[in-house]
């Protein structure tokens, strides 16, 4: 059974720009949910989807964005990036999202110059 | 406001010694607590949950427990071994209302380290 699938795996990007990442959950999973990790903040909820639908968000700024295809994969936008997006962003999906275990991807690694 | 506190940024234990890593949370609204290992530029890794209406969860090496009354849980790893050098999260979910959707609150971390 094939994991939770992120790409890319690392990202070089210039302020201003915007970037698109992707997350292939595990099938059958029907949740996705996305976090950021930093080294001062440790891992930051972003948002959950759920049958194309967000369903919860967490506080980051409205630059940070998502959707959710009808296939359950899912991406997240960040437009004019900062140097404070560098970060490690992780894609978890799970069966309901609330009392079973999320299972993460191995993150795309985003830094801006 | 740091709902999910791991007070310890790192343990060192022996091989085959037991290790204990602690958590601590304020929001009496947590009723689910998984535990994650997570190396470095990789994904967490799920290790092992429990629920608040238990206190005791085993899977082989790895024991938590959880204390209510004291908002505290801990991860016993016995025996260790040196592969279980990682990063351990705490994590806690808090069904009530739909802002509880897919959102794990963790802790800051324990570096792990089991020396041969």
């Amino acid at each position: 059974k094939a994991g939770v699938t992120q790409t890319p795996r690392y990202l070089i990007k210039t302020r201003g720009q915007q970037v698109t990442l992707s997350c292939s959950p595990i099938s059958g999973h029907r949740s996705v949910s996305w976090y950021q990790q930093t080294p001062g903040q440790g891992l930051q909820f972003l948002f959950e989807y759920f049958s194309e639908t967000q369903r919860n968000k967490g506080n980051f700024p409205g630059r940070f964005s998502g959707r959710q295809f009808s296939n359950s994969r899912s991406e997240m936008n960040v437009s004019t990036l900062e140097l404070g997006d560098s970060a490690l962003y992780l894609c978890a999906s799970s069966l309901w999202a609330r009392y079973t275990e999320a299972f993460f991807g191995q993150g795309t690694r985003l830094t801006v110059v | 406001d740091q709902q999910v506190k791991q007070n310890s940024p790192s343990l060192s234990v022996q091989e085959g010694r037991i290790s204990i890593l602690n958590c601590d949370y304020t929001n009496s609204m947590f009723d689910y607590f998984l535990w994650y290992k997570k190396y470095p530029a990789e994904g967490p890794t799920f290790l092992i949950s429990i629920s608040s209406i238990k206190d005791k969860n085993e899977d082989g090496r790895f024991t938590v427990f959880l204390n209510k009354s004291a908002k505290h849980l801990s991860l016993h790893i016995v025996p260790s071994q040196p592969g279980d050098s990682a990063v351990y999260f705490c994590a806690a979910i808090n069904p009530a209302g739909g802002t509880s959707y897919g959102k794990l609150t963790f802790g800051q971390g324990t570096i792990l380290t089991v020396h041969p």
